[in-house]
């Protein structure tokens, strides 16, 4: 089983600042990592996919990087909407499991 | 419009079945991976599994094999996932998502709205 670990567990940011999360995997996964964005009480939403691609309406301070074992999401300039948890999951195709990490919460500061 | 509906919200005794559905509109269900992901009460998401309804085409994560069945009508559109012999444990919510043919099976780009299920006594 792929294990993907998120770092931070919860980040504390101001509105404005720049969020950098991080997303590492424990064999490569090449560029086949998503990142979701998760406010309570609702689902998932899909950020990023192939690593680095955003996906369709999601606004450009939202980045993706990294391939291999290391990601990153990077939030350029944080709006009050953007504070919510975030969740990377690979989808290698072998072994057939797409697992998620555990999350960061994206906190007021 | 393009959105997944799941069935609704579900209270269970232990050791009943359960089948959660999921119906699919606005899209080409047939070529399009549907899984299934839980999330128990506060805490994160777990992949559980994935089929491809044109020609039904399963992978189910180790964690959840044997545990759970997932199944697909391509004629309404709707994909199932069902629980056997539910425990407290089960309880949590469930989403089924699109994954794009496109992307994967991979990342998932719509979601249903989840269904809750609660197993008590």
């Amino acid at each position: 089983e792929i294990v993907m670990t998120q770092s931070p567990a919860s980040l504390s940011v101001s509105p404005g600042e720049r969020a950098t999360l991080s997303c590492r995997a424990s064999q490569s996964v090449r560029s086949n990592l998503a990142w979701y964005q998760q406010k309570p009480g609702q689902a998932p939403r899909l950020l990023i996919y192939g690593a680095s691609t955003r996906a369709t309406d999601v606004p450009t301070r939202f980045s993706g990087s990294g391939s291999g074992t290391e990601f990153t999401l990077t939030i350029s300039s944080l709006q009050s909407d953007d504070f919510a948890v975030y969740y990377c999951q690979q989808y290698i195709d072998w072994p057939p499991e797409f697992t998620f990490g555990q999350g960061t919460k994206l906190e007021i500061k | 419009e393009v959105q997944l509906v799941q069935s609704g919200a579900e209270v269970k005794k232990p050791g009943e079945s359960l089948v959660i559905s999921c119906l699919g509109s606005g899209y080409s269900f047939k070529t399009n991976w549907i899984g299934w992901v839980r999330q128990m009460p506060g805490k994160g998401l777990e992949w559980m599994g994935i089929i491809y309804p044109s020609d039904t085409e399963t992978r189910y994560s180790p964690s959840f094999k044997g545990q759970v069945t997932i199944s697909v009508d391509k004629s309404l559109s709707t994909a199932y996932l069902q629980l056997n012999s539910l425990k407290a444990s089960d309880s949590a919510m469930y989403f089924c998502a699109r994954s794009p043919i496109t992307m994967g099976p991979g990342a998932f780009d719509l979601w249903g709205q989840g269904t809750m299920v609660t197993v008590s006594s």
